[in-house]
């Protein structure tokens, strides 16, 4: 059973358009997080949700909305794609320790590869 | 600013030992992770470290010394799987995961 799931694996747009990515965890985490890993291999993080609250939120586009329909899932919704969107996109969840949510390690998805032309 | 400072590139051959370094400059320090990530997959936890010293995991160790702002990952016994980045994150003290590039480890027969 895939602990992370994320789809699309593979997607591929003109700019201009908007596009979701969806992500599902199965392990009973509190905590979800969307990263982007650009071509340079950087692991940025842009939003982190705690029990469908956002709890980080990265200096990132407006364009860029997460959604948490409940703690299991936590969406990506990208308005308006420009080139510089092309990246791979991770989603990640982990479990949370009060006062010390980050501690435990965190279970990444396979990834989207969103490429923008 | 808060920085991750790691090799970009490694080159090491099959059945050798490698040392990975990661030197950090954060605003407090909650731990350190090491990940491996295979080119094309997603990034795999390896091991945390929060108190100084070295914790050992079969083929795979990470040593921490807080006052120098410094790890290393020592890989034994090279295998041609362990061909992958391997990226070194700090928690700040805000809890923020704090991430390096990342080191390219090639491995040659």
């Amino acid at each position: 059973d895939t602990a992370v799931s994320q789809t699309p694996k593979y997607l591929v747009t003109q700019m201009g358009n908007d596009k979701s990515i969806k992500c599902e965890q199965n392990l009973g985490h509190d905590t979800m997080y969307w990263y982007k890993q650009d071509s340079k291999k950087f692991l940025k993080i842009m939003f982190s949700y705690n029990n469908k609250e956002l709890i980080i939120n990265e200096t990132v586009p407006n364009r860029f909305s997460p959604k948490s329909p409940d703690k299991a899932h936590l969406n990506l919704h990208i308005n308006s794609l420009e080139l510089g969107d092309s990246a791979v996109y991770f989603c990640a969840s982990s479990l949370l320790n009060q006062g010390a949510y980050l501690v435990n390690e965190q279970f990444f998805g396979p990834g989207t590869r969103l490429t923008v032309l | 600013g808060q920085n991750i400072d790691q090799p970009t590139e490694m080159t090491a051959t099959e059945g050798a030992i490698v040392q990975i370094n990661c030197t950090y400059q954060t605003s407090g320090f909650n731990g350190l992770f090491w990940y491996q990530q295979h080119a094309g997959e997603a990034p795999t936890f390896l091991s945390y470290n929060v108190l100084d010293g070295l914790e050992e995991k079969g083929r795979f160790s990470s040593f921490l010394s807080r006052s120098k702002g410094y790890s290393y990952l020592l890989l034994k016994e090279l295998q041609m799987k362990d061909s992958a980045s391997y990226l070194c994150a700090v928690i700040d003290s805000n809890y923020q995961l704090i991430w390096g590039a990342g080191t390219k480890l090639i491995i040659k027969p």
